[in-house]
């Protein structure tokens, strides 16, 4: 199995909502994490776990809130967004610095 | 700082024809290389990496790259381009901060014509 889902495929929610983006993979990756995606921008890296533990923060605003349950599953909890930070939302992982896995995103709609 | 350049915003090829997509980094030691490509509203899905070893690595896809030092590049290749390839293409370097952050090109988008 060398997928990674993510959940939903999209969401739009108010700027006071609180909603979860879902993560999971199965390859028994220890690397996961979280990147930002503007209209034809590359990925913008969020946050980085390694072994269940938040390794990289990129200075990602407070209203972005990962978690990590197990060395399957990574959260992205949202609250109180802003507009701009709709956008497509990936998580990925990797066995180390071998490459990365990504999923099929959640697409973020703010209003 | 590490960094990672593609010259060309965009790219059309005729389906058939071969394909070369640049990209140059800057690293102080031997980088972890890769290139992912993205369909619209999709994920990235990694097309072939270069750790060290065989400075021409394999990917899937029918695509390749060449690693030189002495450039500092990086290119993308693929012999005979078909119409399913037209897509959004990053080439991106690894870095071990304590953890390992990647640091993508701006990308390449490719158009191909019949």
């Amino acid at each position: 199995d060398t997928e990674v889902t993510q959940t939903p495929k999209h969401l739009v929610m108010g700027m006071t909502n609180k909603k979860s983006l879902k993560c999971e993979q199965h390859m028994g990756h220890r690397a996961m994490y979280w990147y930002k995606q503007k209209a034809k921008k590359p990925p913008e890296l969020m946050f980085v776990y390694s072994y269940e533990k938040l390794s990289i923060n990129e200075s990602v605003p407070s209203r972005f809130s990962p978690e990590c349950p197990n060395s399957s599953l990574l959260n992205l909890h949202l609250h109180a967004l802003q507009p701009e930070d709709s956008a497509l939302y990936l998580c990925a992982s990797s066995q180390e610095g071998t490459g990365q896995y990504f999923g099929p995103g959640t697409r973020l709609t703010v209003t | 700082a590490q960094s990672v350049t593609q010259p060309d915003i965009h790219i059309t090829v005729s389906e058939g024809a071969s394909l070369e997509l640049r990209c140059n980094y800057s690293y102080g030691a031997t980088p972890y290389l890769f290139w992912y490509v993205q369909s619209p509203g999709q994920g990235l899905q990694l097309l072939l990496k270069y750790f060290s070893g065989d400075t021409l690595v394999q990917g899937i896809k029918g695509f390749e790259a060449e690693f030189k030092r002495s450039q500092s590049s990086f290119n993308l290749r693929k012999p005979s381009v078909h119409w399913s390839d037209a897509a959004e293409y990053f080439c991106a370097v690894v870095q071990n901060t304590g953890g390992f952050k990647t640091i993508f090109g701006a990308g390449t988008r490719l158009f191909v014509k019949a």
